[in-house]
């Protein structure tokens, strides 16, 4: 495609729900990464995926957030149970290869969580 | 964590000035980026500076990197009011680590 593309744009869960956001990489792009961004801060990692295989998962603030990507193209990043501090935007980024070079972002899915 | 720390956390100028802000950083680094995000959008990536660069130029962009002061700079001369966003630099480690950490921002205005 184009660009990375996310949906929903913006979610609003209560407390308690499961939610599911999608992201759609660049068409090629091997690397995937998720990110978590509260109000006011830069992006914090969360995972990151080469192909299907999810290589780092060590930024997943915890055993709520689960992320995949089944066929190496779309990723799901789940989070079970939400909290009112899982309210930030969720990005996500591709690229071809080497996960430390420039990457493409989406713009993201801002989660309000009431 | 967030490894890189943005300075000025805010810059307001008139159109026409140049704007300069100012990234340090905590450990050895691979490459150091610089990224933009308009209000309620995505980042987009603005220009990357190999750890063994001094000086990177693209279009009215200036970044400096020294690895010693753990230190870069970003530069952008004739500012725009289309300039208006906020800047992240963002470090990667390597050494078999695959994320890039991002400071805090500056937020810039550029006022027409």
């Amino acid at each position: 495609g184009a660009g990375v593309s996310q949906s929903p744009r913006y979610k609003v869960a209560k407390r308690g729900q499961d939610v599911a956001l999608r992201c759609d990489p660049i068409s090629g792009h091997v690397s995937l990464f998720w990110y978590q961004q509260a109000l006011g801060q830069g992006p914090e990692f969360l995972t990151y995926f080469q192909n299907e295989a999810q290589l780092d998962k060590s930024g997943l603030p915890s055993d709520r957030f689960f992320a995949e990507r089944p066929e190496g193209s779309v990723s799901t990043l789940k989070i079970q149970r939400t909290q009112q501090e899982d309210s930030a935007v969720y990005l996500c980024a591709s690229n071809q290869g080497a996960p430390n070079e420039k990457l493409f972002f989406g713009s993201g899915t801002q989660l309000s969580v009431l | 964590s967030q490894q890189g720390e943005e300075d000025p956390q805010a810059l307001s100028i008139q159109e026409g000035e140049n704007a300069t802000m100012n990234c340090s950083y905590k450990t050895s680094i691979n490459n150091l980026q610089w990224y933009r995000q308009n209000s309620g959008r995505g980042l987009v990536h603005l220009i990357l500076i190999r750890s063994n660069e001094r000086e990177k130029h693209s279009g009215r962009l200036r970044v400096t990197l020294d690895t010693s002061k753990k230190s870069s700079s970003l530069l952008i001369t004739a500012s725009r009011a289309a300039d208006t966003a906020s800047y992240f630099c963002a470090t990667a480690s390597g050494a078999g680590s695959y994320q890039l950490t991002f400071g805090k921002g500056t937020k810039l205005s550029v006022i027409p």
